[in-house]
């Protein structure tokens, strides 16, 4: 079965730190792009950061940059977020998905939330 | 940023007619290869959301042929034929061709 299943996300202070976490399985993980993609509860989609297939390209909005760092192991078929200098309004829940703009091929996770509150 | 415009921001519709929401890039969508990349998502209640839609007028596999994207460069409608109560929730424009990628607003469908 196809399937991105994220972990890592909770309640988190002002200024802190999370590494959220997608587990892949059931397709060629190394063979796509990937993305975070964040909703704040009752609201619209914003793109996060993609990555390349192989890791040599990364790409950040401009509210996260220098704060957010996106990775991957395609060896252990994962992708990451490292989230830091975390704020209130990071507060989300968090998607990972594949990035096929071209392709008939676009898997999401469940998404993981973060809350930012002291 | 390319700022992505949808309308009408809520639909309420009677089962069995159709639907339609517009959306309307700042830029437009066509790239060098020739592709425009427009795609249409659909969030239902309490989900991750759901490609619908692809390079405009692409369904993905598994979306019923009910479902229809449609038009070109700054100028895109997707199209729901006869709505059933399945297809309650919002719906997404996104265009993927300009960083960051954006989505627009989200049009709510709701039954009358």
């Amino acid at each position: 079965e196809v399937q991105l299943v994220e972990s890592g996300g909770g309640l988190v202070q002002p200024g802190g730190s999370l590494r959220l976490s997608c587990a892949a399985s059931g397709f060629t993980f190394s063979s796509y792009w990937m993305r975070w993609v964040r909703q704040v509860p009752g609201k619209g989609l914003e793109y996060v950061a993609s990555i390349s297939h192989d890791g040599s390209e990364k790409y950040y909005v401009d509210s996260v940059k220098g704060r957010f760092t996106i990775s991957r192991d395609n060896a252990k078929n994962s992708l990451y977020l490292q989230v830091s200098s975390l704020r209130a309004e990071d507060t989300a829940v968090y998607y990972c998905a594949t990035q096929s703009r071209g392709s008939s091929f676009d898997v999401w996770g469940q998404g993981t939330m973060v809350t930012v509150s002291s | 940023d390319v700022v992505m415009t949808q309308s009408p921001l809520s639909l309420p519709v009677t089962l069995g007619q159709p639907a339609s929401i517009s959306c309307r890039s700042s830029q437009s969508l066509v790239h060098s290869d020739g592709s425009t990349y427009l795609s249409w998502f659909q969030q239902r209640p309490g989900q991750s959301p759901r490609r619908l839609i692809y390079k405009a007028s692409n369904r993905d596999p598994g979306v019923p042929d009910r479902f229809s994207g449609s038009g070109s460069s700054t100028d895109f409608t997707l199209k729901i034929s006869r709505v059933e109560a399945e297809d309650v929730g919002v719906y997404y424009c996104m265009q993927g061709i300009h960083w960051p990628w954006t989505f627009g607003q989200g049009t709510r469908v709701e039954i009358k």
